[in-house]
């Protein structure tokens, strides 16, 4: 079953509009949350994170909001660039136990120039 | 080379081949990963190292079977895999696993196609 999910395959954006990803989690020991983006034939790169003692954490035109009483989490990108076009992966993890991160399928975000 | 590095990029095999995946990473850490990528499918851990000790086998079969000589290097050996096998098989590096929360360094991957 299914502990991360992403329920929008793929999303498309105009250039300079905001772009929202989300995410959802069943798992209530979570308490570290990540995001990542993938480009065609490369691996995933770590986009940015949240720990459960916050509710938002920005860095530069990305910004991860942490709703723990929904089990939701979601990725704001503003102004979207035509570069930010690629797949998204959601991740979630225990830190109370090892280091394992469990994906959500991705969403693949588009952004129309 | 920097970050991490997997060879090779792609890999066509058959059901009766023996082959191995490499995985190498640049990045001075003590634990490392393998993941699968099916299509349509989340990522799926598979096996986890941290300093060289195997400390987790996600109910993987046999047929797939890890060794991680050092820090740096991850190898996944295939033999008689099944045509659902072919997905994209990912390494990943992180400082180590007992602080967790440390963000996972990804490879590019390498593309598995069994006939």
């Amino acid at each position: 079953d299914q502990q991360v999910k992403q329920n929008s395959p793929s999303l498309s954006v105009q250039e300079g509009r905001i772009s929202i990803l989300n995410c959802d989690y069943t798992n209530s020991m979570f308490d570290y949350f990540l995001w990542y983006k993938k480009y065609p034939a490369e691996g995933p790169t770590f986009l940015i994170s949240i720990s459960s003692i916050k509710d938002k954490n920005e860095d530069g035109r990305f910004t991860v909001f942490l709703n723990k009483s929904a089990k939701h989490l979601s990725l704001h990108i503003v102004p979207s660039q035509p570069g930010d076009s690629a797949v998204y992966f959601c991740a979630a993890s225990a830190r109370t136990g090892a280091n394992n991160l469990f994906f959500g399928t991705g969403t693949r975000l588009t952004v129309i120039p | 080379e920097t970050g991490v590095t997997q060879t090779p990029r792609h890999l066509v095999m058959g059901m009766t081949n023996k082959k191995s995946l490499k995985c190498e990473q640049h990045l001075g850490h003590n634990a490392m990963y393998w993941y699968k990528q099916s299509a349509k499918k989340p990522l799926e851990l598979m096996f986890v190292y941290n300093f060289k000790e195997q400390t987790e086998n996600n109910s993987v079969p046999s047929r797939f079977s890890p060794e991680c000589p050092n820090s740096s290097h991850l190898f996944l050996h295939l033999h008689t895999l099944q045509p659902e096998d072919s997905a994209l098989y990912l390494c990943a590096s992180s400082q180590d696993t007992a602080s967790g929360g440390n963000e996972q360094f990804f490879g590019p991957g390498t593309r598995l196609t069994v006939l």
